[in-house]
């Protein structure tokens, strides 16, 4: 089937300007990751959605990062009034039915490029 | 909080030698691990996860890694790489009861023919 897609792949944007990320999950994925990923570096968590409870935002670096799902459908990651700090890779990852031993299906990311 | 150490950042081996890539967490409760690669121009993908059981696990393309309880690692191994194993390798830890993984920085691997 279908794997996790990401849009755009590429967005380059000027400091200042929101800009908005998409993810679509895989199908039957209750939870959803957001993750940054600077050059160099590790994968660094933002977000967690596991189906209808409440987000664990606490990977969130301001608040001008905020991110949205509806039910186990597609998310959207949006950056406020973008610094050039933001420019990395944003990577979205989905889950089965969360058990701790489950693997993560990650997406192809979105290349943020901060001007 | 805790932490994953990935001491090998950067490692470059000719075909057919060994690899042995280090993992190491800070968390001394029940973990699930995983090793993730990413090669070229591709998704992250997993490679190999340990939850519960043997301690050795093998993987996809030959991989295998050794979960050592009393040396908190999870180290990944190779007897013989190939061209096609140039790729980044996280590796990633699970505490027991959250949902969410701590990842290493990544090691790379480039592999001459």
């Amino acid at each position: 089937g279908a794997g996790v897609s990401q849009s755009p792949s590429n967005k380059v944007t000027e400091k200042g300007k929101d800009v908005e990320l998409r993810c679509d999950p895989i199908s039957g994925h209750t939870a959803l990751y957001w993750y940054r990923q600077r050059l160099g570096q590790g994968l660094e968590f933002l977000i967690y959605f596991q189906g209808n409870s409440a987000p664990d935002k606490s990977g969130l670096p301001s608040d001008r990062f905020s991110a949205e799902r509806t039910g186990e459908s597609v998310s959207t990651l949006t950056i406020q009034r973008t610094q050039q700090e933001d420019s990395a890779v944003y990577l979205c990852a989905s889950s089965p039915r969360d058990r701790a031993g489950n693997e993560q299906f990650f997406g192809p990311g979105t290349r943020l490029t901060v001007l | 909080a805790q932490s994953v150490s990935q001491h090998n950042h950067h490692v470059i081996l000719s075909e057919a030698a060994s690899l042995e890539l280090g993992c190491n967490y800070s968390y001394g409760g029940t973990v699930n691990l995983f090793w993730y690669v990413q090669y070229p121009g591709q998704h992250l993908q997993l490679l190999l996860k340990y939850f519960s059981g043997d301690p050795l696990v093998k993987g996809i393309k030959g991989f295998e890694a050794e979960f050592i309880k009393s040396k908190f690692s999870f180290n990944l191994r190779k007897p013989s790489v190939q061209w096609s194993d140039t790729a980044e390798y996280f590796c990633a830890v699970k505490t027991a009861g959250s949902y969410i993984p701590t990842f290493g920085r990544g090691t790379s691997l480039i592999v001459h023919p």
